[in-house]
Parts: C-alpha cells; structure tokens; sequence
C-alpha cells in the first residue's frame, strides 16, 4: 500500500514569492493533517481536514497561507508571498479518521533565501 | 487545552545500553490517545505505537516497550539493547478529544544518539 506522498521534496525560493506543496494521502484516510516543523522542535499543526472540511485552521497564518481539499483526497498547501521565516519542512500526514495514529509522508523542506 | 512535554533534549547511551526516553501530558479529556514516533535522519516520522487512555497495560515489541500511567499521566519508552539504527529523534504525541478531537499534539522531541 502507497504511503502519503508529498512533492516537491525540497524547494527553494526568493523571498516574496509564492510556494505551493501537494500532498496524497492513504487511500480511504478521511482526516488530512499539513504541519510545519521548525529545526530542532516538534510538528506543530497548520491545518486539518475531515474529508473536504477544514475543522481545525487556528495556527494556519490566513494572511499568506491557504489550503484545500478538493474531493477530499488531494491537497494543496500554498503560501504567498514567502518571508524568510517560513523556512521549515512541511509535512503532509492521513489517517482513518480523527482518533487513529497519522501516517507522514516525507515532507516538503522549504528554503526561502 | 493540551500538551506534550519531552523533559530530555538529547540521550547519548554506548550500544547495548538500555535506555527510557520520558514523555509527560497535560489534557483534561478523559478519553485520549497517546503516540510515539520516530524521525530517522532521512526525516520521515514513522509510527510506533498508539495507546487510548483507557487501557494501561504496557505494551512490548521486540526491544521496545512502553510504560502507560495515567496517574502520573506518563508514557515513556524504553529501548533494551539498543543499537545504532536506533539513533533518530523520538516524539511523543497525544489526540485529544473535546473541541480539538482529533488533533495531534507533539512534544519537542528526544535526540538519542547511539553510539558503538
């Protein structure tokens, strides 16, 4: 069975610019998480969906950040304009639903020069 | 609200060294999941376990094993013999129910480096 997938893997921009990720998921998982992990600290949540719904987008920055699902499968994470701070890797996680373990996919590492 | 806390920055053990890698949480749900994963150097989290709140046995897996006390509300692992390939960054994790249902909340991670 395919894990999560996400592309790209690594990406390196210009301050300023826009950015998007694409993440898969496990067939059949209904609950999509985006995170952003910062070096030498934990996943904290951006973003999560149930199916095509967004129910928890309280740390996600709305001012440059957005994110969808369509169909609830796929989903894209896009930021724009990119500020040096968002430097990080971003990882796209599925699971069955809301009270089961998440699987990660390999995440995005996101450079902004 | 809730919150994981990884009290150990950094482990450094000898091969074949047992060691415990803490993990305290903070929820007031009653019903909670609890998680560890692994972060190997190519950086990909990869699952190791998930337990709910309402069982408490300890869990073993090969040289891994997991001590769940909800009175101390605790869950730590532990790796007997450790090996090289052990060396990765180690989360603990938590979901929650309530208004965050759903959301996985991580500690700030444990560096455990093995060394031969």
């Amino acid at each position: 069975e395919a894990g999560v997938v996400q592309s790209p893997r690594y990406k390196i921009i210009e301050k300023k610019q826009p950015v998007a990720f694409w993440c898969n998921p496990i067939s059949g998982h209904n609950t999509l998480y985006w995170y952003r992990q910062n070096l030498g600290q934990g996943p904290e949540l951006l973003i999560r969906y149930e199916n095509e719904e967004a129910v928890d987008d309280s740390q996600l920055p709305k001012d440059r950040f957005s994110a969808e699902r369509l169909k609830g499968v796929d989903s894209t994470l896009k930021i724009q304009p990119a500020e040096l701070g968002d430097s990080a890797v971003y990882l796209c996680a599925s699971s069955f639903g809301p009270s089961t373990e998440a699987f990660f996919g390999q995440g995005t590492r996101l450079t902004v020069v | 609200a809730q919150k994981v806390t990884q009290a150990q920055t950094e482990i450094s053990v000898v091969e074949k060294e047992d060691v415990t890698l803490d993990c305290v949480y903070e929820t007031r749900d009653t019903t909670y999941y609890l998680f560890w994963y692994k972060q190997p150097p190519s950086g990909e989290l990869v699952f190791l376990i998930r337990r709910n709140s309402f069982d408490e046995q300890n869990e073993i897996s090969g040289r891994y094993s997991w001590n769940f006390q909800k009175s101390t509300s605790s869950f730590n692992f532990t790796i007997t013999a450790s090996q090289v390939v052990d060396s990765a960054v180690y989360f603990c994790a938590l979901k929650a129910g309530g208004t965050s249902y759903g959301k996985l909340t991580f500690g700030q991670g444990t560096i455990l480096t093995v060394h031969p």
